[in-house]
């Protein structure tokens, strides 16, 4: 069974706010959420992760819901340089070996 | 600060022959290190991931294997490569603290061909 559901795809102009969901209705409660993106032939990078608060780094913000069934990654001011796809994941702290990259949503930031 | 370099970038080889693939981390030590693969327009696939020097872990059964003969030195490696063993290979590190905090490298693209 997938944790997360992620659309395929979506568009985003390119200076707005790129806001991707996720679903993870199955979380359970000692698991984190984790985005990564993967830019068109190079290996993903890691982008932000949280637990239940709302998260903010350099890179994006992390929106979760009270209920931690979804969460929305916030790119604020997206560019070109930003289409990829992303990866919601749910996971474990310290798995490592359990990080799952699904289909991703592929963002394609337009001019 | 800590990088990982990957080669080859790319990779022609023909059926049955030898692969070795290398990866190596700078600037941390007793990193774990995993090996991925992407099938074309597909997710990652772990395929073996190490905790410590001569400590391998296989995920998936398959016709390869890993080696970690020194702490930042992880080698993905098959005998003899099949076709289905095409594919975009990426090697990754993370603290022991926070696996699940993974940086990439450039990835090497394999043809069997």
């Amino acid at each position: 069974d997938a944790k997360t559901t992620q659309p395929t795809s979506m568009d985003c102009a390119e200076g707005r706010a790129a806001n991707l969901p996720c679903n993870h209705s199955t979380i359970s409660g000692n698991e984190y959420v984790y985005w990564y993106r993967q830019i068109h032939s190079q290996g993903p990078q890691y982008i932000i992760h949280g637990l239940k608060n709302n998260e903010t780094n350099e890179m994006a913000s992390l929106i979760i819901t009270e209920d931690r069934k979804s969460s929305t990654l916030i790119l604020p001011h997206a560019t070109l340089r930003d289409t990829a796809v992303y990866y919601c994941i749910v996971s474990q702290r310290n798995a490592g070996n359990m990080l799952t990259f699904g289909g991703g949503t592929r963002l394609m930031v337009k001019p | 600060s800590q990088t990982i370099h990957q080669w080859p970038a790319t990779l022609v080889q023909p059926v049955g022959s030898p692969l070795s693939l290398e990866c190596t981390v700078e600037g941390t030590s007793n990193p774990n290190l995993y090996w991925y693969r992407q099938a074309a327009g597909r997710g990652l696939q772990l395929l073996f991931y190490s905790v410590g020097i001569g400590q391998i872990s296989s995920e998936v059964p398959q016709n390869l294997s890993a080696s970690r003969p020194q702490d930042r030195q992880f080698i993905l490696s098959s005998k003899k490569l099949l076709l289905s063993d095409s594919g975009f290979y990426l090697c990754a590190w993370s603290r022991g603290s926070f696996k699940n905090i993974q940086y990439f490298g450039a990835g090497t693209r394999l043809s069997v061909l």
